[in-house]
């Protein structure tokens, strides 16, 4: 079973256009997180959701939504994609609140490229 | 506010042979956590090795250990034996608690030269 799901796994779209990335853990952990990784490969954080409730929003634009139906879930939604946008998006999780260490257990990235 | 330096954007190393990868990092907070992460080009995130702040024993799994200096704010990680498989990108990392996010330095792309 895989611990951190996310899809698609790769996204080519027009700009303008609006995408979605959905992203499941099944290890019981609070906390969920979206990263982005540029094409330097640098990562920098997007949000974090803890038991469903938005924790970090680091200077994200508003065209960026995310979305945590449950613990479990945290999906992300972009609207009117730039060709900025273009990057691989990472999911992660951690158990936070009750004997957290901050290790993050990543998704396998979703790529992104908006022509 | 807390910050990750990794100083060497590429590194090489001959196979077999032992490297080390450089990490600095600030932060006011006397408990924390200390990571490095390895990106093959499949582009998944593996953990490679974990430092608790308070622990002074520096950690060890297997060929891969650190090196924690934590009056100088320093956390190296050493490959022993390199092997192919370690080419990849490594990004050391910092966790603190109640800031409940990670903080990653730039990575340094390391290559093994057969």
């Amino acid at each position: 079973d895989t611990a951190v799901s996310q899809t698609p796994k790769y996204l080519v779209t027009q700009m303008g256009n609006d995408k979605s990335i959905k992203c499941e853990q099944n290890l019981g952990h609070d906390t969920m997180y979206w990263y982005k990784q540029d094409s330097k490969k640098f990562l920098k954080i997007m949000f974090s959701y803890n038991n469903k409730e938005l924790i970090i929003n680091e200077t994200v634009p508003n065209r960026f939504s995310p979305k945590s139906p449950d613990k479990a879930h945290l999906n992300l939604h972009i609207n009117s994609l730039e060709l900025g946008d273009s990057a691989v998006y990472f999911c992660a999780s951690s158990q936070v609140r009750t004997g957290g260490t901050g290790e993050l257990f990543f998704g396998e990235g979703s790529r992104l490229t908006v022509l | 506010a807390q910050t990750v330096t990794q100083s060497q954007p590429e590194m090489s190393v001959q196979e077999a042979e032992t490297v080390t990868l450089s990490c600095t990092y600030d932060t006011s907070e006397s408990d924390y956590y200390l990571f490095w992460y390895k990106q093959p080009p499949s582009r998944q995130m593996i953990l490679v090795i974990r430092q608790e702040a308070y622990k002074q024993q520096n950690a060890t799994e297997n060929r891969f250990s650190v090196n924690f200096q934590k009056a100088a704010k320093s956390f190296s990680l050493k490959i022993s034996d390199s092997q192919l498989g370690d080419a990849a990108m490594y990004f050391c990392a910092l966790w603190r608690q109640g800031n409940e996010k990670l903080t990653f330095g730039t990575g340094t792309r390391l290559t093994i030269i057969p």
